[in-house]
């Protein structure tokens, strides 16, 4: 069975600085989607950035980036520049191309220190 | 045991057609939520609701609709439709309005 570990349930970093948050999973499958939601308090889950196993490519979107390690099944997510408005709940997640089940992880709450 | 559950699993259907998903969570939860997973596989909000307060994704159509007979279920019934309404839909609850979401197993609507 497919799975999301998020490792760390909250994390804190200077405003400016950058931050890392990890992810891995355990999947059989060959062709899948990994995802990193945010959860602002209050709000619904917003996409941050995707990333498709096929592509060796890290995916990008603007401040935030991932380091997408495939052999390891690893997916982090750096925050470079963070802001006060990144303070979010942050969830990794994982979709297959073979059922259209999603896994989240148990998601990463962080902090941006002033 | 399954905490939110969809049914049915797949919906094949003709345009123009009405038809509904239904969505039941047994976590006590307050809130529960509608997707729609595009071909990207984006999850993009339709609509939240809790007992006090139904938050509508303006750009969903309103041949969507959200009902809510008790707590523990959100239906989604979606009138007319059209070939652009298939897509994977998912049912979410959380706690409270900014909590963890559990989602369910998604139902694949094929309209025809």
């Amino acid at each position: 069975a497919q799975t999301v570990t998020q490792s760390q349930p909250e994390m804190s970093v200077q405003e400016a600085e950058t931050v890392t948050l990890s992810c891995t999973y355990d999947t059989s499958e060959s062709d899948y989607y990994l995802f990193w939601y945010k959860q602002p308090p209050s709000r619904q889950m917003i996409l941050v950035i995707r990333q498709e196993a096929y592509k060796q490519q890290n995916a990008t979107e603007n401040r935030f980036s991932v380091n997408f390690q495939k052999a390891a099944k690893s997916f982090s997510l750096k925050i470079s520049d963070s802001q006060l408005g990144d303070a979010a709940m942050y969830f990794c997640a994982y979709t297959s191309n073979r059922d259209d089940k999603i896994i989240f992880g148990k998601g990463t709450r962080l902090h941006i220190l002033p | 045991d399954t905490a939110v559950s969809q049914t049915p699993k797949y919906l094949v259907t003709q345009m123009g057609n009405d038809k509904s998903i239904k969505c039941e969570q047994n976590l006590g939860h307050d809130t529960m939520y509608w997707y729609k997973q595009d071909s990207k596989k984006f999850l993009k909000i339709m609509f939240s609701y809790n007992n006090k307060e139904l938050i509508i994704n303006e750009t969903v159509p309103n041949r969507f609709s959200p009902k809510s007979p008790d707590k523990a279920h959100l239906n989604l019934h979606i009138n007319s439709l059209e070939l652009g309404d298939s897509a994977v839909y998912f049912c979410a609850s959380s706690p409270r309005t900014a909590g963890r979401e559990y989602f369910g197993p998604g139902t694949r609507l094929t309209v025809t």
